[in-house]
């Protein structure tokens, strides 16, 4: 049963452009919601974070939002660049859940020249 | 700083044989420990997780084992190997902060295939 969903397997995007990632979620006790990214032969590293009392958390050229009326969350880099190219995981808990993440199954973008 | 090593990268192993990866933290103390396993396709997805020395808790039942004898490490393990048992198995630690989740920092992973 799959709670996290990330339906687009793969992203190609230029180099500049926006990446907009998505991440559907089923389970309306989530509260908190991060977004992880994996290169190859790694394991993820953490990117980015929101708590569901919000709707919008930004670093630098990363931004989360979250729509909790849709169950729907969405990563969006601007501008893409090479080192972008990567696996990136949605995932999501309840409350005081120690570390215990649904995991979707990732997207992997491509970042062309 | 904090640094967590799993150990090794790849794995080949037949079926009904055993299994053993190990997981060290360096740089913390006392850190919630997680296995998680990505099968072909599909999200991580939890396994088993440790908030103290010989404290296991299992999150869906399966072939595998956990043990944590000592503070900053954790074992997975299996007597017998089954297909179904093939995937990437990652290592994670966090720390502990009341009320509140905190992200997780994984290990390198390692890539399990059994034949």
């Amino acid at each position: 049963d799959q709670q996290v969903k990330q339906n687009s397997p793969s992203l190609s995007v230029q180099e500049g452009r926006i990446s907009i990632l998505n991440c559907d979620y089923t389970n309306s006790m989530f509260d908190y919601f991060l977004w992880y990214k994996k290169y190859p032969a790694e394991g993820p590293t953490f990117l980015i974070s929101i708590s569901s009392i919000k709707d919008k958390n930004e670093d630098g050229r990363f931004t989360v939002f979250l729509n909790k009326s849709a169950k729907h969350l969405s990563l969006h880099i601007v501008p893409s660049q090479p080192g972008d190219s990567a696996v990136y995981f949605c995932a999501a808990s309840v409350g005081d859940s120690w570390g215990k993440l649904q995991f979707g199954a990732g997207t992997q973008v491509v970042v062309t020249p | 700083s904090q640094t967590i090593h799993q150990w090794p990268a790849t794995l080949v192993q037949p079926v009904g044989s055993p299994l053993s990866l190990e997981c060290t933290v360096e740089g913390t103390s006392n850190p919630n420990l997680y296995w998680y396993r990505q099968a072909a396709g599909r999200g991580l997805q939890l396994l088993f997780y440790s908030v103290g020395i010989g404290q296991i808790s299992s999150e869906v039942p399966q072939n595998l084992s956990a043990s944590r004898p000592q503070d900053r490490q954790f074992i997975l393990s299996s007597k017998k190997l089954l297909l179904s048992d093939s995937g990437f198995y990652l290592c994670a630690w966090s720390s502990k902060r009341q009320g509140k989740a905190e992200k997780l920092f994984f290990g390198s992973g390692t890539q399990l295939s059994v034949l």
